[in-house]
């Protein structure tokens, strides 16, 4: 169980363009997703905070113009990078939280999404 | 706020040899810690947890990890490791539902 995936895996787009990054629990309803951004050899930082059907909390730092994330149901959360530029080149990966139990008190992650803007 | 350290960047061990990967954290209540483990261009693998109870907690793979509250500590284990343990391993905190990360060690195994 607790199984998240991320869709797509990676990604190729021109600078300028927006790219829509899918975030799914396959097993279970997430109550809270999380967004995180991963450079090249360094630790995983945590961009925003989102809930089903209420707006994402931002980390410190992080554009929310930027960043669109939607939560708009218990198993699907969103991230649009808008107007993409190379300095956005990363990998992101989400995690989900459940809503009791089990699943209550840990983050699950996805596989990761490799994003390259050109 | 929730931090962790972890002091090595990178360690290099021979495959079968016991390897000790270092974890401390700063919260004021009892934490939430976990251990992960990243292969390149991959997502992260749970490799054990520790909520209450028992301070030595047992993972997947051979792993296990002791938490000392002493010493703010949360040291990972492994009494013989193999070639496929190459990685990179996170050490985080989970504290309000959120999660830090520390920098990651980058454990390189040589024949």
């Amino acid at each position: 169980g607790a199984v998240v995936s991320q869709h797509p895996s990676w990604v190729i787009c021109k600078s300028g363009t927006s790219v829509k990054i899918e975030c799914r629990s396959l097993d279970f309803q997430a109550t809270t997703m999380f967004w995180y951004r991963q450079f090249p050899k360094q630790s995983l930082m945590l961009m925003a905070t989102s809930n089903e059907g209420s707006k994402a909390t931002y980390e410190q730092g992080v554009e929310k113009d930027k960043f669109l994330i939607n939560h708009a149901s218990l198993t699907l959360s969103t991230l649009t990078v808008t107007s993409a530029h190379p300095e956005d080149s990363s990998f992101y990966i989400c995690s989900a939280r459940g809503l009791a139990g089990w699943s209550y008190n840990e983050q699950f992650f996805g596989p990761g999404t490799r994003l390259t803007v050109l | 706020a929730q931090s962790v350290t972890q002091p090595d960047i990178h360690i290099t061990v021979s495959e079968g040899a016991s390897l000790e990967l270092r974890c401390n954290y700063s919260y004021g209540a009892t934490p939430y810690l976990f251990w992960y483990v990243q292969s390149p261009g991959q997502g992260l693998q749970l490799l054990l947890k520790y909520f209450s109870g028992d301070t030595l907690v047992q993972g997947i793979k051979g792993f296990e990890a002791e938490f000392k509250r002493s010493q703010s500590s949360f040291n990972l284990r492994k009494p013989s490791v193999h070639w496929s343990d190459a990685a990179e391993y996170f050490c985080a905190v989970g504290a309000d539902y959120k999660l830090s990360f520390g920098a990651g060690t980058t454990v390189t195994v040589r024949a």
